[in-house]
């Protein structure tokens, strides 16, 4: 079956644009999550989502970074008013369920080939 | 917040040999995860470990996770090119946090 897929796959922004990026899940996962990998290092947690709910949103840095997944499915990362430190590869992740906040494995997590943005 | 240290960040090893990537954490792994990616794209999951002393094998990668469930290794066994790519380690933060945190990756470039 179809993977994650991410659109679009590389965006070129002018600082103090607003930029939007897309996330489809695989068919049925329940959960979604966002990460942000900056050059040279591990992807880091941004927000996650259950189902429509956006039930942590303690990684996004600033209040420019906004999250939304109206229908349970489809989710979107929105930055406004761009700066250059935001530039990185955003990576989406999707998981059939979660075990989320308790002291034992998740469900594993698929990700997509991820947005690389870039603002000048 | 749980750490994960990753060693080495870069290996470069010749064609047919083996190798071992090592993944440490400060705390205990409720669930340790091993991803590949290759440059420009995402993570490619590998395997992933939940109790202490288990070993999982796939192809010619092997995992491990030691008995106190604060370390694994990642050992390849007669490498290819395909192995090539940058290997992340990622773990559940536990106490309370979602999403998985991740080391800083090893660069593997294999030398035919």
């Amino acid at each position: 079956g179809a993977g994650v897929s991410q659109s679009p796959r590389y965006k070129v922004a002018k600082r103090g644009q607003d930029v939007a990026l897309r996330c489809d899940p695989i068919s049925g996962h329940v959960s979604l999550f966002w990460y942000q990998q900056a050059l040279g290092q591990g992807p880091e947690f941004l927000t996650y989502f259950q189902n429509e709910a956006q039930l942590d949103k303690s990684g996004l840095p600033s209040d420019r970074f906004f999250a939304e997944r109206p229908e349970g499915s489809v989710s979107t990362l929105k930055i406004q008013r761009t700066q250059q430190e935001d530039s990185a590869v955003y990576l989406c992740a999707s998981s059939f369920e979660l075990a989320g906040g308790m002291e034992t494995a998740q469900e594993t997590q698929y990700f997509g080939p991820g947005t690389r943005l870039l603002v000048l | 917040s749980q750490e994960l240290e990753q060693s080495p960040q870069s290996l470069i090893v010749q064609e047919g040999k083996n190798l071992t990537i090592n993944c440490t954490s400060s705390k205990t792994l409720y669930g340790l995860y091993w991803y590949k990616q290759k440059y420009g794209e995402g993570l490619i999951f590998l395997m992933m470990l939940q109790k202490g002393g288990e070993e999982k094998s796939h192809e010619k990668i092997t995992a491990k996770l030691d008995e106190k469930k604060q370390q694994s290794s990642l050992h390849i066994t007669a490498s290819q090119p395909s192995h090539a790519g940058i290997y992340l380690c990622g773990a559940t933060p536990g106490g309370g946090a979602d999403g998985l945190t991740f080391g800083k990756g090893t660069h593997l470039i294999i030398q035919p």
